[in-house]
């Protein structure tokens, strides 16, 4: 069975550090692209952070530049998410995503391509408060 | 930054009928969009993506549509399980996503 399942959130002080991992199993963790999600009580989806295949590239969303770090071990089918500095706004449930990509179609540009968050974990619940 | 609208914020739907729900960006999208599911206490679900392709064990009755700037999500025949909230999100600016801020589908 394809999985993900976080852990590591729990309550944090503003301004302290939490790392949250996620654990990949049923599919070859290290041929995909990885995300982290975030959901504030009673908000929307917010896209976090993600990460190459190799780990080599990483792209985050301004608000947590400098102060989060996404990374992953591929020999341990684990991502995890390093949170600094952290800030009240930052209490959410954090989901772990597998994104997939295929081809949609080919044209006199090239070829353009879908991507697709398919496979979520359950989250996990990160509290900033004092 | 592309900004993604919902419209409405809650629609009120009888079970067996039509839901339409419509997602609008700032900026043209191409078919770069897709859509989830999400049900209280639950991790989102994958409904859409490429706008109208519908992902793997996903019942007919979702069907989306549009490119450019207006998306739709349609049930065609609504059913209990289907009350939820579903957002739609761009991946037009791959890596950068950002999701609209949800139509929350209740049971009239």
């Amino acid at each position: 069975e394809v999985q993900l399942v976080e852990s590591g959130g729990g309550l944090v002080q503003p301004g302290g550090s939490l790392r949250v991992s996620c654990a990949a199993s049923g599919f070859t963790f290290s041929s995909y692209w990885m995300r982290w999600v975030r959901q504030a009580p009673g908000k929307g989806l917010e896209w976090v952070a993600n990460i190459r295949e190799d780990g080599r590239e990483k792209y985050y969303v301004d608000s947590v530049k400098g102060r989060f770090t996404i990374s992953r071990d591929n020999a341990k089918n684990s991502l995890y998410l390093q949170m600094n500095s952290l800030r009240a706004e930052d209490t959410a449930v954090y989901y772990c995503a597998r994104e997939v990509k295929g081809v949609t179609y080919y044209d006199s540009n090239g070829y353009h391509y879908y991507y697709a968050m398919d496979v979520w974990g359950q989250g996990t619940r990160v509290t900033v408060s004092s | 930054e592309i900004v993604m609208t919902q419209s409405p914020a809650t629609l009120s739907v009888s079970p067996g009928e039509r839901a339409t729900l419509s997602c609008r960006a700032s900026q043209s999208i191409s078919s770069n969009l897709a859509w989830y599911q999400q049900k209280p206490g639950q991790a989102p679900r994958l409904l859409i993506y490429g706008a109208s392709t519908r992902a793997t064990g996903i019942p007919a009755r979702f069907s989306g549509s549009g490119s450019g700037t207006d998306f739709t999500l349609t049930i065609s025949s609504l059913q209990s399980e289907d009350f939820a909230v579903y957002y739609c999100q761009q991946y037009n600016n791959w890596p950068m996503y950002t999701f609209g801020q949800g139509t929350k589908l209740e049971i009239k």
